[in-house]
């Protein structure tokens, strides 16, 4: 089992440009969350989904959108990008709310 | 809202010393879990405690959860170098949800040689 897997590791954009991040997990989670961790800021929760078909806003879901098509998979967009949104892009899965948390490896984002 | 503070912010100790690190939730927890990452990774679970007064070793790390359900710490014992990175703790709830975990802004350790 590959657990949870995001892509890409790393990505530069430049101010209003748009990108989608990738999370996918292979362990039949219903929970699925998507963070962003700054610099002596901790673990901040964007948006997360209860389950296919579901999505929540966190504690910081300005500028982002998410989608849960199917229940692998947990998209997190950003329609035009700002210097602000640079950070490392945590997706995590659990399956039951608010149990143990499996993190897939980040994702690096620059935005110039 | 719900909040989960940590203490210290960063600790620097020298190997072999110990090492405790303390979170305080400003509600009542059905459970704490502790995360550890290591510099450049990712978060990884180490361990749920969920009574009251609740004791749990794993080897040289031992985790306690406070009588009121409301603050746990992590102490190491003998740290070493593998043990450097940061701890999390995280509580359910937040926002009126208990299907997501607020963390706490974690501890940085490092462990000199």
């Amino acid at each position: 089992n590959a657990g949870v897997t995001q892509t890409p590791k790393f990505r530069v954009l430049k101010t209003g440009q748009s990108m989608t991040l990738l999370c996918a997990q292979d362990m039949n989670h219903e929970y699925m969350y998507w963070y962003r961790q700054d610099p002596g800021m901790g673990l901040r929760l964007i948006h997360y989904s209860v389950g296919e078909g579901t999505t929540a806003k966190g504690e910081v879901p300005d500028g982002y959108n998410v989608s849960r098509l199917k229940k692998q998979n947990f998209l997190l967009g950003l329609e035009s990008a700002a210097p602000s949104q640079t950070s490392v892009y945590f997706c995590a899965s659990s399956s039951q709310g608010a149990s143990e948390q499996y993190f897939g490896p980040g994702t690096r984002l620059t935005v110039t | 809202g719900q909040q989960v503070m940590q203490i210290p912010q960063y600790q620097h100790v020298q190997e072999g010393e110990d090492f405790t690190t303390y979170c305080n939730s400003s509600t009542t927890l059905s459970n704490i879990q502790w995360y550890k990452q290591r510099p450049g990774g990712h978060p990884v679970f180490l361990i749920q405690l969920v009574k009251s007064g609740e004791v749990k070793k794993q080897k040289r790390l031992t985790f306690q959860f406070g009588e009121a359900k409301k603050n746990s710490s992590l102490h190491i014992t003998a740290t070493q170098t593998t043990d450097v990175g940061t701890y999390f703790c995280a509580g359910p709830g937040g926002g009126g949800s208990n299907y997501k975990l607020t963390f706490g802004k974690g501890t940085l350790l490092t462990v000199n040689p």
